[in-house]
């Protein structure tokens, strides 16, 4: 079965610093990838998404992860945050054709610091 | 412009009392889920239903029953509330299988 493990449960940057985020997963196959963002007391907003392609894939807001098959990994990375980006971050694996299932990691909750 | 939309957004129950969370989405989507998110658990899924006519469960179906009652809407029933399903609930759906999913804004679920 799929599974995603977000092996830091919170994180504290400082406002301009740079930013990464880890995500491994365990999947049968090439899995879809997904990065998702909560905000509190709201739903979630997709970040970016990895189907197939070019292993790193840029998302909303100057985000962007890497697909790396060989560590099972798709870390969610940002330059320079900011202060709005404090948030709760969900990396998500599954939902290929022929399997609905979508699994989520127990999220990274990203603090920034003035 | 309303996507997912989840009701109620609050509920407080007692031990015992039934209840039925509502999901209804616009976009046409095939896919509907249901997710519980605790502390430190992230999103678990419920139940999902990967097209009108279809369930099947996820990972934490136990005390939980759907309803995929037609292509727009996703229900999700509580028979016989516990203290342990006090969460927060979300909906989501999803349209082609290279989409991601959306979901609605949660309902907050306290049982007493």
């Amino acid at each position: 079965a799929q599974s995603v493990t977000q092996p830091d449960i919170h994180i504290t940057v400082s406002e301009g610093a740079s930013l990464e985020l880890r995500c491994n997963y365990s999947y049968g196959a090439t899995p879809y990838l997904f990065w998702y963002v909560q905000s509190p007391g709201q739903g979630l907003q997709l970040l970016l998404k990895y189907f197939s392609g070019d292993t790193l894939v840029q998302g909303i807001k100057g985000f962007e992860a890497e697909f790396k098959r060989s560590q099972s990994s798709f870390n969610l990375r940002k330059p320079s945050v900011h202060w709005s980006d404090a948030a709760e971050y969900f990396c998500a694996v599954g939902g290929r054709p022929g399997n609905n299932d979508m699994r989520f990691g127990a999220g990274t909750r990203l603090t920034v610091k003035p | 412009n309303a996507g997912v939309t989840q009701t109620p957004k609050f509920q407080v129950l007692k031990t015992g009392q039934s209840m039925t969370l509502q999901c209804a989405q616009d976009m046409n989507h095939n896919s509907m889920y249901w997710y519980r998110q605790d502390p430190g658990m992230g999103l678990r899924l419920i139940y999902y239903s990967a097209s009108e006519g279809t369930t099947d469960k996820g990972e934490v179906p136990n005390g939980y029953n759907v309803s995929r009652l037609n292509k727009r809407e996703f229900s999700l029933r509580l028979e016989s509330a516990a203290p342990s399903q006090t969460s927060v609930y979300f909906c989501a759906s999803r349209g082609q299988v290279n989409q991601p999913q959306h979901f609605g804004d949660g309902t907050r679920l306290s049982i007493l």
